[in-house]
């Protein structure tokens, strides 16, 4: 079934570091991936997505890149602040199904 | 973006019974909604698809018969949680897509205690 692995499990950066985290997909006919900030205790927010037809995807502080061969996609957090520590999800789906499954999270701690 | 509201937020109930969590699409409509289930410091797990209208696909390994799902309307799917266990307690969490589209939006989630 599909499947995707997301690491590292935990991140710990210092203020203004930068934090990557990398996620890899089984599904083939994945063609949406977004990713998601959870906060303790809250529903998932949504902080940037990026389609298969496009390699790259920036606002401001948050990028995406996507490597379809490879089925790999990174999330990239540069001048990290307190404020963006929380766990991150990276997740696949595709139009056909429209479900979306999760990598395993990763928790980012940004020491002041 | 698209609201999704999700009721309750907590509920304690004791092993045996059974508990009723709802998801609503508030301002748009949701010919399919999803359910995960998350525990904690762990990642969601979709357990099913809820399809209007028709009846929900379940992954494997989810039990359909202790996790009734009805989506009755366009904007309304409930996840009903039958003879709860101490090991059902965790955290629900639904999903919407308006139709067409791939962004999700969550419903706030349901933290269960069965007791």
């Amino acid at each position: 079934g599909e499947n995707v692995e997301q690491h590292p499990s935990t991140l710990s950066v210092q203020e203004g570091d930068s934090a990557v985290i990398k996620c890899t997909y089984s599904d083939s006919a994945s063609n949406y991936f977004p990713w998601y900030k959870q906060e303790l205790g809250k529903r998932p927010q949504l902080i940037i997505d990026i389609r298969s037809n496009v390699g790259e995807k920036k606002d401001q502080r948050i990028a995406v890149t996507l490597n379809k061969t490879a089925k790999h996609f990174s999330l990239h957090i540069t001048e990290t602040q307190p404020e963006d520590s929380a766990v991150y999800f990276c997740a696949a789906s595709n139009t056909g199904g429209f479900k979306t499954i999760f990598g395993a999270g990763t928790r980012l701690f940004v020491k002041a | 973006g698209a609201v999704v509201s999700q009721h309750p937020s907590r509920v304690i109930c004791k092993s045996g019974t059974s508990v009723k969590i709802e998801c609503r699409s508030l301002d748009f409509q949701a010919t399919t909604m999803f359910w995960y289930r998350q525990f904690p410091k762990q990642s969601l797990m979709l357990m099913a698809t809820s399809n209007e209208g028709s009846k929900a696909t379940y992954e494997q390994g989810v039990e359909k018969d202790k996790f009734l799902i009805n989506h009755a309307s366009l904007t309304l799917s409930t996840l009903t949680v039958t003879s709860a266990h101490p090991e059902d307690s965790s955290f629900y969490i639904c999903s919407a897509s308006r139709d067409l589209e791939l962004e999700a939006f969550f419903g706030q989630g349901t933290r269960l205690t069965v007791v």
